[in-house]
């Protein structure tokens, strides 16, 4: 199955601080790259996302950079809060709708 | 309802038994996902529903794992023969249409199973 590598496996980050996601994939044939927030016991809720034809997305404190050269994409969460601390997942989706997922960071932030 | 339901919530079974979860999309999505996942893992594609035919199951991790969705609307993801590795969260979505332009995914809360 075609990866999405995602680091680091876990960040913390202190109260009003940037948290930086980092997400790397292999096949130019995706068109969608969405980033997943996901509470425990709940499931992954659509945060942010990006096409290939921009280069970045900002929605109030999150942002996407989209690097389609270097295949990479990032998050990042401006001014971070206590209630943004969560599992985010990275994304990238191909023409059937199929999303593949990266492994997964844990975000801590400490008020 | 507004969001995706999938139940149970929780589900503990032994060894060898059989299991159906269930999942309710949203009222007229057309596109219906399971996915698996495990702990500290992303979730993993099992199969995708366009309406009521399964159009691509290559997730599927072998024959004991099937699903439908007679009617095009609730699927059924049925586990025959259970094993201990197929302890992990079976989540569902469920999307507008098909293909890819303004097709936001929206995830139900996941059936948790756990085959003891």
């Amino acid at each position: 199955q075609q990866q999405v590598k995602q680091s680091p496996q876990s960040l913390i980050v202190q109260k009003g601080g940037i948290s930086i996601i980092n997400c790397a994939y292999e096949n130019t044939a995706f068109d969608y790259f969405p980033w997943y927030q996901q509470f425990p016991g709940k499931g992954p809720a659509l945060l942010i996302a990006i096409r290939p034809d921009v280069s970045e997305k900002k929605e109030g404190r999150f942002t996407i950079s989209f690097n389609k050269s270097a295949k990479q994409f990032s998050l990042h969460i401006m001014d971070s809060q206590p209630g943004d601390s969560a599992t985010y997942f990275c994304a990238t989706r191909g023409n059937t709708g199929k999303l593949i997922f990266g492994q997964g960071t844990t975000l801590q932030v400490k008020p | 309802g507004a969001g995706v339901s999938q139940t149970p919530s929780n589900k503990v079974t032994e060894k060898g038994k059989y299991v159906e979860l269930r999942c309710d999309p949203i009222s007229g999505h057309t596109a219906l996902y399971w996915y698996r996942q495990s702990l500290g893992q992303g979730p993993e594609f099992l199969i995708y529903f366009q309406g009521t035919g399964a159009a691509d199951d290559s997730g599927l991790p072998n024959d004991r794992f099937f699903a439908v969705r007679p009617e095009g609307s609730v699927s059924t993801l049925k586990i025959q023969r259970t094993e201990r590795g197929d302890s992990a969260v079976y989540l569902c979505a469920s999307s507008q249409g098909r293909g890819t332009r303004n097709t936001e995914a929206f995830f139900g809360q996941g059936t948790r199973l756990t085959v003891v």
